[in-house]
């Protein structure tokens, strides 16, 4: 089945410094890729998301990017904020297996002012 | 964005005891949801994936038996855990789909907090 691969485990960075988040996926069938902010106790939150057919979106500080041939893709946060700051997932899903999605393990992403 | 309520959000519950969480699309209809596992600090792992009117497809490890998923309509999946022990203790999160139309966005429900002691 897929597997999700999610680097850094922890990132620490200034207010107003860039932050970048690496996944990368197994299953070359996948084809919806989306990413996640989650705060303590609380759901998921989509924020951004990619299909394959894609190489790169953005939404204002946010933009990701997917290389399919290397099956890596990447969220880059511009700008950051403190309330930034929250735990991040990238995701894997596939049509053909009803999209289920499959999780990397997490970033969480500490923003200093 | 679409809204998908669960409860309870949290809930205690005595060894050896079942509880159930709902899961409902409010304003969709959900041909989809999933389940899921996060333990403290953890990433959400996917327990089965339930499609309305069949039955639930679980993961590997993932025991049916003590895991009962019902997907009676398409606004409300149900999980009962059986038979709860302490290792059980977790959030659990629904997340639903409608993928007719080809919309590929999942909504999650808030999640239920399960602590048995």
């Amino acid at each position: 089945g897929e597997n999700v691969e999610q680097h850094p485990s922890t990132l620490s960075v200034q207010e107003g410094d860039s932050a970048v988040i690496k996944c990368t996926y197994s299953d070359s069938a996948s084809n919806y890729f989306p990413w996640y902010k989650q705060e303590l106790g609380k759901r998921p939150q989509l924020i951004i998301d990619i299909r394959s057919n894609v190489g790169e979106k953005k939404d204002q500080r946010i933009a990701v990017t997917l290389n399919k041939t290397a099956k890596h893709f990447s969220l880059h946060i511009t700008e950051t904020q403190p309330e930034d700051s929250a735990v991040y997932f990238c995701a894997a899903s596939k049509g053909d297996g009803g999209f289920k999605t499959i999780f990397g393990a997490g970033t969480r992403l500490f923003v200093k002012a | 964005g679409a809204v998908v309520s669960q409860h309870p959000s949290w809930v205690i519950c005595k060894s050896g005891t079942s509880v159930k969480i709902e899961c409902r699309s409010l304003d969709f209809q959900a041909t989809t949801m999933f389940w899921y596992r996060q333990f403290p600090k953890q990433s959400l792992m996917l327990m089965a994936t339930s499609n309305e009117g069949s039955k639930a497809t679980y993961e590997q490890g993932v025991e049916k038996d003590k895991f009962l998923i019902n997907h009676a309509s398409l606004t409300l999946s149900t999980l009962t855990v059986t038979s709860a022990h302490p290792e059980d203790s977790s959030f659990y999160i629904c997340s639903a789909r409608d993928l007719r139309g080809g919309s590929t966005e999942a909504f999650f429900g808030q999640g239920t907090r399960l602590t048995v002691v």
